[in-house]
C-alpha cells in the first residue's frame, strides 16, 4: 500500500514569490492535515480538510491557503513568500472523520528554502 | 502555555536500559495522544497511540495516559542505539485539532 507522497521534495524560492506543494494520502484516507516544522517551533498544525472542506485552521497568515479536491489529494499554497517561511512542509493522512479518531500518517515532507 | 509540552532534552540513556519520554497538556479536553519517532531528516513515524486512562504496551514500548494530571509519557525498554531520535508526542484537542509538542531527543549511547 503506497504511502503519503509529498511533492516536489524540494524547493529553492526566493521572497515574494508563491509556492504550491501537493500532497496525494494514502488510499482509502479522506483526512489530510499540514504542518510546518522548524527547528525552533516543531511541528505547527497550518489547516486540515476532510471530504474537500477545511475543517479546522491553525494560526498563520492568510498567505498560507489550501485545498482539498474530490480524490483527497491536496495542495497548499504560500503567497508572498518571507524567508521565515524555510521549513519542512508535512502533510498527513488519516482515515477518521475526526482528528484523532484514526492515527494520521506523514508523507517524507517538502523541503521549502526561500533565498 | 503551549498545549503540549516536551522537554527538548537530550535524553542520554546507555543501551539496554530504560528511557522515559514525558508530554503535557493543558487542554483538559484532550482526549487522544499519539507518540511519535523522528529520524533526523526523516518525517515522524508513529510508534503509539492512547486513548484511555493507564498503560498501554506494545513490544518495547509502553505509553501511559494520566488525565487527572494531563500527562502522557513514552517508556522504551532495553533501549537501542537505533531508538535515537526526537520522540513527538501529540494531542487531540477540544477543537479538534492534533497538536504537536516540540519533541524530546533521546540519544542511546552503545
Amino acid at each position: 500500500k503506497a504511502g503519503v507522497t509529498q511533492t516536489p521534495r524540494y524547493l529553492i524560492k526566493t521572497r515574494g514569490q508563491q509556492v504550491t506543494l501537493s500532497c496525494s494520502p494514502i488510499s482509502g484516507h479522506r483526512s489530510v492535515s499540514w504542518y510546518q516544522q522548524t527547528p525552533g517551533q516543531g511541528l505547527q498544525f497550518l489547516f486540515e480538510y476532510f471530504s474537500e472542506t477545511q475543517r479546522n485552521k491553525g494560526n498563520f497568515p492568510g498567505r498560507f491557503s489550501g485545498r482539498q479536491f474530490s480524490n483527497s489529494r491536496s495542495e497548499m499554497n504560500v503567497s508572498t513568500l518571507e524567508l521565515g517561511d524555510s521549513a519542512l512542509y508535512l502533510c498527513a493522512s488519516s482515515r477518521g472523520r475526526q482528528a484523532g479518531d484514526t492515527e494520521a500518517f506523514f508523507g517524507q515532507g517538502t523541503r521549502l528554502t526561500v533565498v | 502555555q503551549k498545549e503540549v509540552e516536551q522537554n527538548s532534552g537530550p535524553l542520554s540513556v546507555p543501551e539496554g536500559a530504560i528511557a522515559s519520554l514525558n508530554c503535557t497538556y493543558s487542554d483538559r479536553g484532550s482526549q487522544s495522544f499519539f507518540w511519535y519517532r523522528q529520524y533526523s531528516g526523516k518525517s515522524p513515524e508513529l510508534i503509539m497511540f492512547i486513548y484511555s486512562n493507564g498503560d498501554k504496551e506494545d513490544g518495547r514500548f509502553t505509553a501511559q495516559l494520566n488525565k487527572a494530571s494531563q500527562y502522557v509519557s513514552l517508556l522504551i525498554r532495553d533501549s537501542q542505539p537505533s531508538d535515537s531520535a526526537t520522540y513527538l508526542c501529540a494531542g487531540v484537542t477540544g477543537f479538534q485539532k492534533l497538536v504537536f509538542g516540540t519533541g524530546t531527543r533521546l540519544l542511546v549511547s552503545p
